[in-house]
């Protein structure tokens, strides 16, 4: 199993301002992944994030937007910057473990985003 | 494109028996995930089928038809705690998750 956390657990930001969430696992994992659920919808992937690699962006999300820092195996940060009120969501953080036949996924908490 | 196809709500009275269904259309299959979310909160393992057939843990089953593209959960002696919502989650043939948007379940008295 993992147990993730996430900072913050939530937030009311100004348009246009930037904000940074941060994931911490208790172990070590290859790839963390960040998730966007808005209320009533399905999670939406936005990126992996690889240790010593480049974020991989989903279709519709982009670097200069959601910019991804990875500096270690246990740890991630995600920025959602030039907010504006679409960008109001919650932000998930989950990593894969492997179970055998199947790798499971642990989510964090997430942090809900209300941007006015 | 690719798809997943649940109920958005449904309502159960506690004790009962409830099934929640889940269809879909992916590039390919890896298997797939009944997760379950309360509400404020992250989505948690319920169960992985990626052969034909039924898994039972305890009051919750899961079924799988690769050829149909189906899949159910089933929840037996529904308790007020399960009140949450059910996401099923297909992974495809590039081994990404395809997420439901989710089958809130209601438990009434």
């Amino acid at each position: 199993s993992a147990v993730i956390s996430q900072k913050p657990s939530r937030d009311i930001c100004q348009r246009g301002t930037s904000l940074t969430i941060q994931c911490q696992v208790d172990s070590q994992v290859t790839m963390m992944f960040w998730y966007r659920q808005q209320p009533g919808q399905s999670l939406t992937l936005i990126a992996t994030a690889n240790q010593g690699s480049e974020a991989t962006y989903e279709s519709g999300f982009v670097i200069d937007k959601f910019p991804i820092s990875r500096p270690n195996l246990t740890f991630s940060t995600l920025t959602v910057s030039n907010m504006s009120p679409e960008d109001s969501s919650i932000y998930l953080c989950s990593v894969d473990v492997s179970g055998g036949t199947y790798n499971e996924q642990f989510f964090g908490p997430g942090t809900r985003l209300t941007v006015l | 494109g690719q798809n997943i196809d649940q109920p958005t709500e449904m309502t159960a009275t506690e004790g009962a028996i409830v099934q929640i269904n889940c269809t879909y259309q992916t590039s390919g299959f890896n298997g797939l995930f009944w997760y379950q979310q309360h509400a404020g909160e992250a989505p948690t393992f319920l169960s992985y089928n990626v052969l034909d057939g039924l898994e039972e843990k305890g009051r919750f089953s899961s079924f799988l038809s690769r050829s149909k593209g189906y899949s159910y959960l089933l929840l037996k002696e529904l308790q007020m705690k399960d009140s949450a919502s059910y996401l099923c989650a297909v992974m495809d043939s590039n081994y990404q998750l395809i997420w439901g948007a989710g089958t809130k379940l209601i438990i009434k008295p």
